[in-house]
């Protein structure tokens, strides 16, 4: 069965970066792009970006460019998100969500909470 | 970027109860529109796609419908595990945007 497992949370002070890790299983991975959104506490989801796994080619949201970097390690099936330059308004949830083109969303993390604190 | 609005943002409802959400789009779109549930403290579980189209393992109660800049979610006969919050997402093009949510409460 389709299973991404994500790390675990993060507390982290401003100005500091945070990696965030997506195993990957059950499927091929380098059939699918990893997308992430991130989710404050009590609002609403927040598209970041995507990654092609097969390629590794990225597309970033406006509101994240030059301040976050998508990756991915084919050999083990794994995604990862960083986030430099954190501040308050980045703590959040963070998920990670396979999509092929042209389909929706359809497999999600379990979610990565991420605080940032002084 | 294509702007999603959903309507209403809470909406109290019994069970047994149909309900209906609306999700417009700040420009006509194509059927690629997809409705999610989320619960408290999980991911986000997919439950249509390409506007009406229902994700394998969900139940007939829900459906979807519209077209160009309006779309709506229906659930008839809520039952107690739908309680939750629902976010309409367009993946017309980038960037993907959601909807702001509507939380579905018991009555």
């Amino acid at each position: 069965q389709v299973q991404l497992v994500q790390s675990g949370a993060e507390v982290k002070t401003p100005g500091a970066s945070v990696k965030v890790s997506c195993k990957s299983s059950g499927y091929t991975f380098t059939d699918y792009h990893m997308h992430w959104v991130r989710q404050a506490p009590g609002k609403g989801l927040e598209w970041m970006g995507w990654i092609n796994l097969n390629s590794g080619d990225t597309n970033y949201a406006q509101t994240f460019q030059g301040r976050v970097a998508m990756t991915r390690d084919t050999s083990i099936t794994t995604a990862y998100m960083e986030v430099r330059g954190l501040t308050s308004d980045d703590t959040a949830v963070y998920y990670c969500a396979r999509r092929r083109v042209g389909t929706p969303i359809d497999y999600w993390g379990q979610g990565t909470l991420v605080t940032v604190s002084s | 970027d294509i702007q999603m609005t959903q309507s209403p943002s809470t909406l109290s409802a019994s069970v047994g109860d149909r309900v209906t959400i609306t999700c417009r789009a700040s420009q006509s779109m194509s059927s690629l529109l997809a409705w999610y549930q989320q619960k408290p403290g999980k991911a986000p579980k997919l439950l249509i796609y390409k506007t009406s189209t229902l994700q394998s393992g969900v139940p007939s109660r829900f459906s979807g419908s519209g077209s160009g800049t309006e779309f709506t979610l229906t659930i008839s006969g809520l039952q107690p595990d739908d309680f939750a919050t629902y976010y309409c997402q367009q993946y017309n093009s980038y960037p993907l945007t959601f909807g702001q949510g509507t939380k579905v409460e018991i009555k």
